[in-house]
């Protein structure tokens, strides 16, 4: 049962323009919702979070938004470069409890065409 | 800040024998550590999660005896595989938790690939 989706598994943009990064949940129970980067071989970079208490958080050129009834959250890159080209995924959590694991999406790998 | 390191960053190793992958928080005190694994176009697989001086608690489906972790201070964590079979070769990623901070974030370290022969 996978209660974190991520339904694209690619996605080309071009340089300059918006890469919108779309996610899903499932579990009602997740409140905190993060973004991470990575390249092949490398650890995951952590990019933004959010709390279910906001309904967007904005950094820099990143921008997480909060769709709670729909339980569905999106990332925007603008204006994307090539070098953003990598694999993003989704991560959900519940803030809190004893161990604040992360459920992690399957990714989404962007390229940012020049 | 919230930097993780991960050492060694690649090991190659004889069918049978044991493996140790240190991870370590730089800058930051990691009241909780997180060891992954991921497989070739696949997403991050929790194997256990670790407090600082107490026991991991590991995910169904993941042996306890076959991966140790260690938690032993607030800035070391460390995954012994043992007895490695050649479908334990992966990519074995850590991530550590600023105990300080309010939000679940984890800082991850750069990954230790583990190829067993």
């Amino acid at each position: 049962d996978q209660q974190v989706k991520q339904n694209s598994p690619s996605l080309s943009v071009q340089e300059g323009r918006i890469s919108i990064l779309n996610c899903d949940y499932t579990n009602s129970m997740f409140d905190y919702f993060l973004w991470y980067k990575k390249y092949p071989a490398e650890g995951p970079t952590f990019l933004i979070s959010i709390s279910s208490i906001k309904d967007k958080n904005e950094d820099g050129r990143f921008t997480v938004f909060l769709n709670k009834s729909a339980k569905h959250l999106s990332l925007h890159i603008v204006p994307s470069q090539p070098g953003d080209s990598a694999v993003y995924f989704c991560a959900a959590s519940r803030s809190g409890g004893s161990n604040y694991k992360l459920t992690f999406g399957k990714g989404t790998l962007l390229t940012v065409n020049p | 800040g919230a930097v993780v390191s991960q050492h060694p960053s690649r090991v190659i190793c004889k069918s049978g024998t044991s493996v140790k992958i240190e991870c370590r928080s730089l800058d930051f005190q990691a009241t909780t550590m997180f060891w992954y694994r991921q497989f070739p176009k696949q997403s991050l697989m929790l194997m256990a999660t670790s407090n600082e001086g107490s026991k991991a608690t590991y995910e169904q489906g993941v042996e306890k005896d076959k991966f140790l972790i260690n938690h032993a201070s607030l800035t070391l964590s460390t995954l012994t595989v043992t007895s490695a079979h050649p479908e334990d070769s992966s990519f074995y990623i850590c991530s550590a938790r600023d105990g300080t901070k309010v939000g679940n974030e984890q800082f991850f370290g750069p990954g230790t690939r583990l190829t067993v022969l």
